[in-house]
């Protein structure tokens, strides 16, 4: 039983397009992250969500956009997709925003842009 | 700015020898420090937080301390399944946003 699944795992597409990645846990919790891990292996936050609600938004730019449709899922949708864009993103959860701390993460999607 | 530095960046033991990996920070108003580990092609898991300066957490064989400028955590007879990227992150006491180190990647040799 995974607790937080992502898809697709890999994803490779061209400059320009728009993709999604879709991200569910079945934990309960009530936060949902988005982060950023690049080449070098530096994990950055994108966004946070609680109960649907936005709480972080880390300067990211507005190509990025999340949809949480329910308190179990945390999609993130990317417009006119660029070189820069290519990296491993995760989707994680906490149970709240008080435990942020402690995460579980999703197994990632790597995103390549040609 | 909030800044977490992990060293060594590589290190590499053979299995039963103990060393440390470092983790030190400059996050205004800490409020939590906590260390991941990460497998190839996998996410982060969770292992530990500590919140004040003196405070040790122990799983295994790895054991985290703080004090106030920094973290370290120990690994004593290392073996080869403990071979992974170890992240360190903190939190601001006002703020719920993490930063993570660059991790420090651990080689345990049979």
């Amino acid at each position: 039983d995974t607790a937080v699944s992502q898809t697709p795992k890999y994803l490779v597409t061209q400059m320009g397009n728009d993709k999604s990645i879709k991200c569910e846990q079945n934990l309960g919790h009530d936060t949902m992250y988005w982060y950023k891990q690049d080449s070098k292996k530096f994990l950055k936050i994108m966004f946070s969500y609680n109960n649907k609600e936005l709480i972080i938004n880390e300067t990211v730019p507005n190509r990025f956009s999340p949809k949480s449709p329910d308190k179990a899922h945390l999609n993130l949708h990317i417009n006119s997709l660029e070189l820069g864009d290519s990296a491993v993103y995760f989707c994680a959860s906490s149970q709240d925003q008080q435990r942020m701390d402690e995460q579980y993460f999703g197994p990632g999607t790597r995103l390549t842009v040609t | 700015e909030d800044q977490v530095t992990q060293s060594p960046e590589a290190l590499r033991l053979q299995e039963g020898e103990s060393s440390s990996l470092n983790c030190s920070y400059t996050v205004s108003g800490l409020r939590g420090l906590f260390w991941y580990r990460q497998d190839p092609g996998k996410g982060p898991e969770f292992l530990f937080t500590l919140y004040s300066a003196g405070e040790e957490k122990e799983k295994e064989r790895l054991k985290a301390t703080l004090t106030k400028k920094e973290s370290f955590l120990h690994i004593t007879a290392p073996k080869p399944e403990d071979s992974a990227t170890y992240l360190c992150a903190g939190t601001s006491g006002g703020s719920y946003i993490p930063t993570f180190g660059r991790g420090t990647s651990l080689i345990v040799h049979p």
